[in-house]
């Protein structure tokens, strides 16, 4: 089966660094997405990785371990607009088939 | 770009009724896929097409459900006879296809549908 494990809910602190883990088990594997949705709106890509390793985007750095079926979203020097939720996506091998986590909440304290 | 569109925003209807939703990819994008969301069961894919071809419908929940992509432009999600378990927001999303990030999905801002 597939399955994708995220923590519900994290606060953290403005200007902090904070964590959110991920946890995959799929069929096939074939890249795994970050995704951001503020209340009300559409999911936004973040971060993408296939290959075992940290990425950096400005604030934002994705990490993948594909033995262990584990990735992280780091986020830096945290704003209260980064409070959101954010998903963690795995694609299997097969098309286009992607699998959402639930996603995890976050909100940013002054 | 004006990015992934959909209609109706908002969408509320009465149990038993036929409900069309409907949506216009990025142009250019050759994958569109359709996906629901509620606070139970978080984001699910219900079926994507490639080139205007349905590829999976495994996600489609019964066949009150269907769906079309007529053209490269357009795509409709319907639902017939809707129920108040269909509420829920419904997302189109499209792609392009290569290797690498660039294939990231692109959201519309959703349908919030409401079955009473």
């Amino acid at each position: 089966g597939q399955n994708i494990d995220q923590p519900t809910e994290m606060t953290a602190t403005e200007g902090a660094i904070v964590q959110i883990n991920c946890t995959y088990q799929t069929s096939g594997f074939n890249g795994l997405f970050w995704y951001q949705q503020h209340a009300g709106e559409a999911p936004t890509f973040l971060s993408y990785n296939v290959l075992d390793g940290l990425e950096e985007k400005g604030r934002f750095s994705s990490f993948l371990s594909r033995s262990k079926g584990y990735s992280y979203l780091l986020l830096k020097e945290l704003q209260m607009k980064d409070s959101a939720s954010y998903l963690c996506a795995a694609r299997g091998n097969y098309g286009q088939n992607f699998v959402f986590g639930p996603g995890t909440r976050l909100s940013v304290l002054p | 770009d004006a990015g992934v569109i959909q209609s109706p925003r908002h969408e509320v209807t009465e149990m038993g009724q036929e409900v069309t939703l409907r949506c216009k990819p990025i142009s250019g994008h050759d994958y569109l896929f359709w996906y629901r969301q509620t606070m139970m069961r978080g984001l699910e894919l219900l079926i994507y097409f490639n080139n205007n071809v349905p590829i999976d419908d495994s996600g489609m929940p019964e066949d009150r459900f269907s769906a079309k992509m007529p053209n490269a432009s357009f795509s409709t999600l319907k639902i017939q006879p809707s129920e108040p378990r269909d509420s829920a927001v419904y997302f189109c999303a499209s792609s392009r296809t290569s290797g690498g990030s660039t294939d990231t999905q692109y959201f519309g801002p959703g349908t919030r549908l409401t079955v009473l």
